[in-house]
């Protein structure tokens, strides 16, 4: 099928300063976005969502951004903290679809 | 809070053995997944269940069977464990189709 990649598998950050993350996706026909969050030893949790009728929606430090023009998401996250280590995944759903597909992820690392 | 529960955290198993994996949530959902993760490939699914006693076949299903006799448990079989199925297994669940997934804590296979 149609896939959802990353551009950066890994990603250094201090601590304050604001990250961003970002997601391709090559299926025009989704309709549904996910961002999903995993630390280490723990199963993905969700972060933030989007539908393809908006370009942006906001959370408490987090925003995400859709582009639907080149087919880009982004995952910003404001002050950066040390617990937002993790591994970011992006995951769509296309509207004839059932299931998540998920991309590959990237890494955060945040440094003091 | 939905609790997605997988029965084991660590397993060890030798090839040619059966390996069962087990999935309960309490939030009375519907839909219910299995996926399993590996490094630089990201969550890729294996199988679906939308209902009791009803599944479908995700990405990689081959190797693979599920179980679903009752809404709160989804099992993962592995009828002859091979090494190349040595991996983490996420399950989740959600109440609308695809939408929120709320995952497990995974459990990591090793076949020898």
């Amino acid at each position: 099928g149609e896939s959802v990649g990353l551009h950066l598998p890994t990603l250094s950050v201090q601590e304050g300063d604001n990250s961003i993350i970002n997601c391709a996706y090559s299926n025009s026909a989704s309709d549904y976005f996910i961002w999903y969050k995993q630390e280490s030893g723990k199963g993905p949790q969700f972060i933030i969502d989007i539908r393809s009728n908006m370009d942006k929606r906001q959370g408490q430090r987090v925003t995400v951004l859709l582009n639907k023009t080149v087919k880009h998401l982004s995952l910003q996250i404001a002050a950066t903290q040390p617990g937002d280590s993790a591994v970011y995944f992006c995951a769509e759903i296309p509207n004839s679809g059932y299931a998540l597909n998920f991309g590959k992820g990237t890494s955060l690392l945040v440094t003091p | 809070d939905v609790k997605v529960t997988q029965s084991s955290r660590y397993l060890v198993k030798r090839t040619g053995e059966k390996v069962f994996l087990e999935c309960v949530q309490d939030m009375d959902h519907e839909n219910m997944f299995w996926y399993r993760q590996d490094p630089g490939l990201g969550l890729r699914l294996i199988y679906f269940s939308y209902d009791v006693k009803m599944k479908e076949k995700g990405d990689i299903p081959e190797g693979y069977s599920v179980s679903r006799e009752k809404k709160e448990r989804f099992s993962l079989i592995l009828e002859s464990a091979s090494t190349n199925q040595t991996s983490m297994y996420l399950c989740a669940s959600s109440f609308f189709g695809a939408g929120e997934l709320f995952f497990g804590e995974g459990s990591r296979l090793t076949v020898l």
